[in-house]
């Protein structure tokens, strides 16, 4: 069973739309992080979410982690193709350090 | 500044045999983790180091991986001996701390193909 459950699992879109994906879990986390990654590369950090409720801009993404701090989603206004990638959330929960990371969004933009 | 390095980039080994990742992270990072990244899946925590201690290797698969840190800075990950299974990307992160909320910095992974 995985801690983190990430939707959609694909999305392939045209340049110019908007999207949204998803990053669920029964458990509370003390913070989530979102990833990008390429093919052939590891994984890149992007942002960091603390506060529940908390909601933080990076250019066209914007990330919010839920009130109870179990969710968190990522939406990305006008897509690129350079958007395209494997968007991965991770976490740590119940006091852990142990970070855990979801399965992935693989999203791919068309020009 | 330098990013974590790792090498080899790709393996293809058979099976039984044997295998070894080396990895150094940025200079100055504490935090050391190595992960299996199968296909299709987010990346699995095999073992974190703390400096030259392991904080946590409660997913890694003793009878036939292991994994050290000796002085601290770079480390290697050896499998022996190799199933079909192992068939993965192995990543090497390292963080400046130690924490949930530490931004971890990856290498681009070693590509392992069992035969």
């Amino acid at each position: 069973t995985q801690l983190l459950e990430q939707s959609p699992q694909f999305l392939s879109i045209q340049e110019g739309e908007n999207l949204t994906v998803y990053c669920n879990s029964s458990s509370v986390f003390s913070s989530l992080q979102w990833y990008r990654q390429e093919p052939g590369e590891g994984p890149v950090l992007l942002v960091t979410v603390v506060t529940g409720g908390e909601v933080k801009k990076l250019k066209r993404l914007t990330f919010q982690f839920g009130d109870a701090r179990k969710d968190s989603s990522l939406h990305i206004t006008a897509a690129q193709p350079g958007d395209t990638g494997l968007y991965l959330c991770a976490g740590a929960s119940g006091g852990s350090y142990i970070p855990t990371f979801g399965r992935g969004t693989s999203l791919i933009v068309h020009p | 500044e330098a990013g974590v390095a790792q090498s080899p980039r790709y393996k293809i080994i058979e099976k039984r045999q044997s295998v070894a990742f080396w990895c150094n992270p940025i200079s100055g990072h504490a935090t050391l983790y190595w992960y299996q990244q199968i296909l299709g899946q987010g990346p699995k925590l095999l073992i974190q180091f703390q400096n030259n201690g392991v904080v946590d290797d409660s997913q890694l698969p003793k009878d036939r991986f292991s994994a050290e840190r000796l002085k601290g800075v770079d480390s290697t990950l050896k499998i022996q001996p190799a199933k079909l299974e192992d068939s993965a990307v192995y990543l090497c992160a390292s963080s400046l701390g130690y924490g949930a909320n530490q931004p971890q910095h990856f290498g681009d992974g070693t590509r392992l193909s069992i035969l």
